[in-house]
């Protein structure tokens, strides 16, 4: 079946824009993540969600980033008034569940934002 | 701080051989541990898994050693091939929640 699908791929922006980063789970999945990965970094982790609901924003880096579930099924990462070190591949995963540790994650392939 | 720690940044293996992948990790609350694999431009892909309950789980060539009380684990390829080449992230989690903790990642090169 089809995988977590995420768009677009590439984003190149300007200092200051707003972006939209859309993320298709695997379907069926009610648990969705977004992650980042920083240039030499590790995976970092953004906002899950269960469901529409958000119960875990932590990984949230600042105010300007914000995220949302619609229909149990696609989300969407919005990044406000965009600055360089935003620049990042931010990457999707979906699980069957949440709560047991058990419900392997698989990610979809990234987006990679470029802030100038 | 870095709660999951891979001090490896890269690996060479010749084909054939073992590749052994190492992680560290400071929280205690860790209860399951993963990894994955990266190729460049695609999603990290989930490789084998072992709850803390277990200190080995062991899936075709790849086999993950756990050892609690050092808070280390291990991540053993044999026989190495160069289709293994990719970065292995290790990644923990634990508590009340799910989310994953990763590590910095290790560059893996199997030459044939």
């Amino acid at each position: 079946g089809a995988g977590v699908s995420q768009s677009p791929s590439n984003k190149v922006t300007e200092k200051g824009k707003d972006v939209e980063l859309r993320c298709d789970p695997i379907s069926g999945h009610t648990a969705l993540y977004w992650y980042r990965q920083s240039l030499g970094q590790g995976l970092e982790f953004l906002i899950y969600f269960q469901g529409n609901s958000a119960p875990d924003k932590s990984g949230l880096p600042s105010d300007r980033f914000s995220a949302e579930r619609t229909g149990g099924s696609v989300s969407t990462l919005t990044i406000q008034r965009t600055q360089q070190e935003d620049s990042a591949v931010y990457l999707c995963a979906s699980s069957l569940a949440y709560g047991l540790a058990e419900y392997t994650q698989y990610f979809g392939p990234g987006t990679r934002l470029t802030v100038l | 701080d870095q709660q999951v720690k891979q001090n490896s940044p890269s690996l060479s293996v010749q084909e054939g051989r073992i590749s052994i992948l190492n992680c560290d990790y400071t929280n205690s609350m860790f209860d399951y541990f993963l990894w994955y694999k990266k190729y460049p431009a695609e999603g990290p892909t989930f490789l084998i898994s072992i709850s803390s309950i277990k200190d080995k789980n062991e899936d075709g060539r790849f086999t993950v050693f756990l050892n609690k009380s050092a808070k280390h684990l291990s991540l053993h390829i044999v026989p190495s091939q160069p289709g293994d080449s990719a970065v292995y992230f290790c990644a923990a989690t634990g508590g009340a929640t799910n989310k994953l903790i990763f590590g910095t990642g290790t560059l893996l090169a199997v030459q044939p």
